[in-house]
């Protein structure tokens, strides 16, 4: 079974610009989770997808947007970058119970300069 | 005050020699995560555990729900143990996930 996948794994962007991650959960997942991890902060919860429907959102600005389609992919999209933002982001993926094991892909690393 | 805390928050060990990374957290909480993340990003799931004690292979996750504590020991420790381990409570109001800072393991042969 296929892991969960996250693109692109690296990307460059300067400040001002706007940002498009993707993440593809394992085949049959239904909830989609993604993360930030910064040297700071450590690991943050971004916000979780669920049957196309935000179920969960953590403390960041609206800059910080996500979906999800209908066969379980999700994109988060940032705008409007800052310097702060840049970050590991990750995305996990679970059967869809609260409380479910996740899995997480490998990452998207994202430098604004 | 962080809602999880972790200790310690570097741990340096021999080769054998037996580990545990301790887990406080001041939440209610579903479930906790314990999770191995090595040097360039991959985060793997170790443990979900509601209560009681877990066991895979070298690795022995326990929790005590009364004391909001859980610990992950590791028995026989190797090099290739070497990675941050992070612990993650699902709260169980919301069932976000909030992490740990991590604890930075290093096993020296």
């Amino acid at each position: 079974k296929a892991g969960v996948t996250q693109t692109p794994r690296y990307l460059i962007k300067t400040r001002g610009q706007q940002v498009t991650l993707s993440c593809s959960p394992i085949s049959g997942h239904r909830s989609v989770s993604w993360y930030q991890q910064t040297p700071g902060q450590g690991l943050q919860f971004l916000f979780e997808y669920f049957s196309e429907t935000q179920r969960n959102k953590g403390n960041f600005p609206g800059r910080f947007s996500g979906r999800q389609f209908s066969n379980s992919r999700s994109e988060m999209n940032v705008s409007t970058l800052e310097l702060g933002d840049s970050a590991l982001y990750l995305c996990a993926s679970s059967l869809g119970q609260r409380y479910n094991e996740q899995f997480f892909g490998p990452g998207t690393r994202l430098t604004v300069l | 005050k962080n809602e999880v805390e972790q200790s310690p928050q570097n741990l340096t060990a021999q080769e054998g020699e037996f580990i545990t990374i301790n887990c406080s957290y001041s939440v209610g909480i579903s479930a906790l995560h314990w999770l191995q993340q090595h040097p360039g990003g991959g985060i793997v799931s170790l443990f979900m555990l509601s209560s009681g004690k877990k066991k895979h292979g070298r690795l022995i996750a326990t929790i005590n729900i009364q004391e909001k504590h859980s610990s992950l020991h590791i028995t026989a420790s190797h090099p290739r143990d070497s990675a941050v381990y992070i612990c993650a409570v699902s709260l169980s109001s919301n069932y976000k996930l909030t992490f740990g800072k991590g604890t930075l393991l290093t096993v020296n042969p």
